[in-house]
């Protein structure tokens, strides 16, 4: 299947400063990049969709001020926590589908980042 | 709208006995339906997925989901349980890129193999 890549895998930040991870399609191109906040043994929280060329629609109640996601490329999306907090600390997680004739196609995910604001 | 819910949070089996994790959907759409598996600390992986073609769906490492139509259930199963097995599984039904492409998770099932 395809690869996506998602860096840094771990990061610890103080609190008041800002975090970028991103994720990276290495074999095809993703239209559409989804992000994801899990917390200990929940499922997968859907925090945005993004797009390639246009802003990304967010999830009722995740704050996009806070939660800045940029979709420059269609193999590059990030996603910047800006003024982290404790709270913030998460397990953040990012997938990518593809494009083409498929109504349904597979989202392929990346590592996930382990996201410690202390 | 859609929704997933899977039946059981854990489930705990012995090494060598078959392993049912079980999953039923709701969807405004002809749906299509994964299954992933996550181990601690990392991203997920596609174990299968069911896209209107056969009902009966073989993935990776011998596990095996039946599309149900009638009962709105999508099942994973595996005859006999491997300690590698130990993780978290999701069940997940999935949009149409029409109408918006997204994917909505079930809120998983811990899976604990007993040697």
């Amino acid at each position: 299947g395809a690869v996506v890549s998602q860096h840094p895998s771990r990061v610890i930040c103080k609190s008041g400063t800002s975090v970028k991870i991103e994720c990276r399609s290495l074999d095809f191109q993703a239209t559409t990049m989804f992000w994801y906040r899990q917390f200990p043994k929940q499922s997968l929280m859907l925090m945005a969709t993004s797009n390639e060329g246009s802003k990304a629609t967010y999830e009722q109640g995740v704050e996009k001020d806070k939660f800045l996601i940029n979709h420059a490329s269609l193999t590059l999306s990030t996603l910047t926590v800006t003024s982290a907090h404790p709270e913030d600390s998460s397990f953040y997680i990012c997938s990518a589908r593809g494009g083409g004739g498929v109504l349904y196609s597979e989202a392929f995910f990346g590592q996930g980042t382990r996201l410690t604001v202390v | 709208a859609q929704s997933v819910t899977q039946l059981d949070s854990h489930v705990s089996v012995s090494e060598g006995t078959p392993v049912l994790l079980r999953c039923n959907y709701s969807s405004s759409y002809s749906p299509s339906l994964f299954w992933y598996v996550q181990h601690p600390n990392k991203g997920l992986q596609l174990l299968l997925k069911y896209t209107s073609a056969a009902t009966l769906v073989k993935g990776i490492n011998g596990f095996e989901a039946e599309f149900k139509k009638s009962e709105t259930s999508f099942h994973l199963t595996k005859p006999s349980a491997h300690m590698s097995d130990a993780a978290e599984y999701f069940c997940v039904v999935s949009e149409p890129r029409a109408a918006g492409n997204k994917l909505t998770f079930g809120g998983g099932t811990r899976v604990l193999v007993k040697p």
